[in-house]
């Protein structure tokens, strides 16, 4: 059951450059949409997050944008630096049971070359 | 340090040992969370806590796997008779009730089953 689907797989950019992250999701109807990073031997992260009543949020050199007709969230990242380097995942994010019942893309694993 | 701690760090083990892992919760956070996560994959949700009270479990969860949080601080997850499929890593986060939209992970416990 795809809930979310998660683009490219991986991705190669220079320093400065910009990483550009899709997630789709079937179903927008949600009031949360979590980004996660994680750097190699380490757990995920809480990087941004965007509620879709706008269209855009930013944080420093990190943006979501959202595609309402598309089902579509991109995480942009600007300036990419090689400490960028890590996996990036979107999560899909409804209330199951009182929790946050967070089910993860595949992820995104991005190098960024000095 | 106040994240979420996790031990051991590593842990291999033989085919049909039993193992043990342990988290600590930021202090105060009264939900808890279980997630494996395998190679080049998203977390994938075990198990959830709010306070002692085990309130979910994943079908991926089956009847090797137990998970206690006996006073509502740090949780244990164990696994009897280990398989090589259980090999991965296994992450723990918590939240607070205030704010149960983020998920703070720990380190992960990596299992190599031989």
């Amino acid at each position: 059951q795809q809930q979310v689907k998660q683009s490219p797989q991986s991705l190669i950019v220079q320093k400065g450059g910009i990483s550009i992250i899709n997630c789709a999701y079937e179903n927008t109807a949600f009031d949360y949409f979590p980004w996660y990073q994680q750097f190699p031997g380490k757990g995920p992260a809480l990087l941004i997050a965007i509620r879709p009543d706008v269209s855009e949020k930013k944080e420093g050199r990190f943006t979501i944008s959202f595609n309402k007709s598309a089902k579509q969230f991109s995480l942009h990242i600007m300036d990419s630096q090689p400490g960028d380097s890590a996996t990036y995942f979107c999560a899909y994010p409804p209330w199951v049971a009182g929790r946050r019942a967070l089910t993860f893309g595949s992820g995104t694993r991005l190098q960024v070359q000095p | 340090d106040t994240g979420v701690s996790q031990d051991p760090r590593h842990k291999i083990t033989k085919r049909g040992q039993n193992v043990t892992f342990r988290c600590d919760p930021i202090s105060e956070h009264n939900r808890l969370y279980w997630y494996r996560q395998t190679l080049g994959q998203g977390p994938e949700f075990l198990t959830y806590f709010q306070n002692e009270a085990q309130l979910e479990k994943s079908r991926l969860l089956s009847d090797r796997f137990s998970a206690e949080r006996p006073k509502g601080s740090f949780s244990t997850l164990e696994i009897q008779r280990t398989e090589q499929g259980d090999s991965a890593m296994y992450l723990c986060a918590s939240s607070p009730a205030e704010s149960t939209d983020t998920q703070y992970f720990g380190p992960g416990t990596r299992l190599t089953v031989l």
